[in-house]
C-alpha cells in the first residue's frame, strides 16, 4: 500500500472512445503528477499539479486531458487515442518545498486497440 | 540538458553473489538523486534519497552512495526476491518538481 492509488488498474479502449483515469492519494501531499512508462524507455513526465494549479505540461498531445479538483485527486481523460499511447500511466504525489520524495502509484495499464 | 544513464541494462546474479548498479548524471547543480525500485507490472517502490557527494543510505541489503558525477546501488548477498528492475532520477534545482530518469537496470538473482 503506497498511499496512491489508481483506478482502474486495466483498461483497453478503442481509438474512438473517451475513458478517464483516477488517482487518489492519502498522504497529504501539495503535488500530484502524472508519468508515462512505455516499453524501453525511460518514465516520462506528463503532467504537474502543484496545490491544484497545473505547472507543468511536457509537451502532451491534447487528446490527453488531466483535471485535478482538489490536492488529493487528480484525473486523467482521455479520447481520440492512438496505439502507440499504450503505456502503464503513473499517477505519483509528493509533499513539495524542500522534501520532494515522489511516491508512486501501481499504475494503470492502457491498451489502446 | 539534465541526463541520466543506468549500467548495465540487465544483471544476472546468484544468490548471494554482491554486486554494483551504476547511475551516471549530468545536471546542473543536484537536489537530489532518487533510486526506485520496480516489480512486473507495478509502480515504483521509493528506496533512498540522497543529496550530497559522499552521502551514504543502506537498507537491508542495499547501499547506496553518490559522488558528483554518479551514484551506486550496491547490493550485497543478493535473494531472489531482491530481482527487480532499479531506476534512478535526478532533481536539479531550477526543475521544481521534474525528476529525470534513467533507463533502469533489471536485476535478475538466481537461487
Amino acid at each position: 500500500e503506497t498511499g496512491v492509488t489508481q483506478t482502474p488498474r486495466h483498461l483497453v479502449m478503442g481509438m474512438t472512445n473517451k475513458k478517464s483515469l483516477k488517482c487518489e492519494q492519502h498522504l497529504g501531499h501539495n503535488a500530484m503528477y502524472w508519468y508515462k512508462q512505455s516499453a524501453k524507455k525511460p518514465l516520462e513526465l506528463m503532467f504537474v499539479y502543484n496545490f491544484k494549479e497545473q505547472t507543468e505540461n511536457n509537451s502532451v498531445p491534447s487528446r490527453f486531458s488531466p483535471e485535478c479538483p482538489n490536492s488529493s485527486h487528480l484525473f486523467l481523460h482521455l479520447h481520440t487515442l492512438q496505439p502507440e499511447d499504450s503505456a502503464l500511466y503513473l499517477c505519483a504525489s509528493s509533499q513539495g518545498g524542500a522534501e520532494n520524495t515522489i511516491y508512486f502509484g501501481e499504475g494503470s495499464w492502457l491498451t489502446v486497440v | 540538458e539534465d541526463q541520466v544513464t543506468q549500467s548495465p541494462e540487465a544483471l544476472r546474479l546468484q544468490e548471494g553473489e554482491s554486486s554494483s548498479l551504476n547511475c551516471s548524471y549530468t545536471v546542473s547543480g543536484l537536489r537530489g538523486l532518487f533510486w526506485y525500485r520496480q516489480d512486473p507490472g507495478k509502480g515504483p517502490e521509493f528506496l533512498f534519497t540522497l543529496y550530497s557527494a559522499g552521502e551514504e543510505k543502506e537498507k537491508e541489503r542495499l547501499k547506496a552512495t553518490l559522488t558528483k558525477k554518479e551514484s551506486f546501488l550496491h547490493i550485497t548477498a543478493p535473494k531472489p526476491e531482491d530481482s527487480a528492475t532499479y531506476l534512478c532520477a535526478v532533481q536539479a534545482p531550477n526543475a521544481g518538481n521534474m525528476l529525470t530518469f534513467g533507463g533502469g537496470t533489471r536485476l535478475m538473482v538466481k537461487p
